[in-house]
């Protein structure tokens, strides 16, 4: 456990309406990851962060955007949900006193009808 | 660019039998290479890591895997399957292994255990 939490855990929402999935984490880590995960795909890295206000894009970014105002919390935002954004969402943290190991949050559930 | 192949979706065994996962990767630069594992419903755990020291690496729960540079590999082992190694397993390929590290995924092989 390297103190990852997720919110919500999970959410079905409408087309077209904007929503912000929260990961916060307890033991002031610098790196903060958003991956998605989709069968046949693995996870695929949308955004990552290292640093307060520090963010840049990964591979599927398009039609994500990120805030990062703490250290704690890394925030992904749909602006306006489609249904290829129907996945499930990993939040992860690299732990540079752990062998710069990443590790992942539980997951948040995301169906977009 | 980097990228990783796990060839197949599914592997089937009996319990007490083999496991033999596959990884095949690509990179232009020298690889960290991953295997993580996800029971369901839950995060991804990291099993073990290769990152340029004993080719041959030991991890959690019984599973090992050797790096392979003449054959691009980083195959996953154990030699005895249990009941609770079912899960999907995931190989993934950093760039470095310091800080800010991101990770590239396969496409995860789901293990199924046949009591």
């Amino acid at each position: 456990d390297a103190g990852i939490t997720q919110s919500p855990r999970h959410k079905v929402t409408e087309t077209g309406t904007p929503v912000t999935l929260r990961c916060h984490q307890t033991e002031n880590h610098r790196y903060m990851y958003w991956y998605r995960q989709d069968p046949g795909h693995g996870l695929r890295l949308i955004h990552y962060s290292y640093g307060v206000k520090d963010t840049d894009k990964g591979e599927v970014s398009d039609g994500y955007s990120v805030s990062r105002s703490k250290t704690e919390d890394f925030l992904l935002t749909l602006e306006s949900a489609t249904s290829s954004q129907t996945s499930v969402y990993f939040c992860a943290i690299q732990s540079q006193g752990a062998g710069n190991t990443i590790y992942f949050g539980e997951g948040s559930w995301l169906t977009v009808v | 660019a980097q990228s990783v192949t796990q060839l197949g979706s599914h592997v089937s065994v009996s319990e007490g039998a083999l496991v033999l996962l596959r990884c095949n990767y690509s990179s232009s630069v020298p690889p960290y290479l991953f295997w993580y594992v996800q029971y369901p419903n839950q995060g991804l755990q990291l099993l073990l890591k290769y990152t340029s020291a004993a080719t041959l690496v030991k991890g959690i729960n019984g599973f090992e895997a050797e790096f392979k540079k003449s054959e691009t590999s980083f195959h996953l082992t154990k030699p005895s399957a249990h009941m609770r190694d079912a899960a999907e397993y995931f190989c993934a390929v950093s760039d470095r292994a310091g800080a800010n590290s991101k990770l590239t995924f396969g496409k995860g092989i789901t293990l199924s255990v046949r009591p």
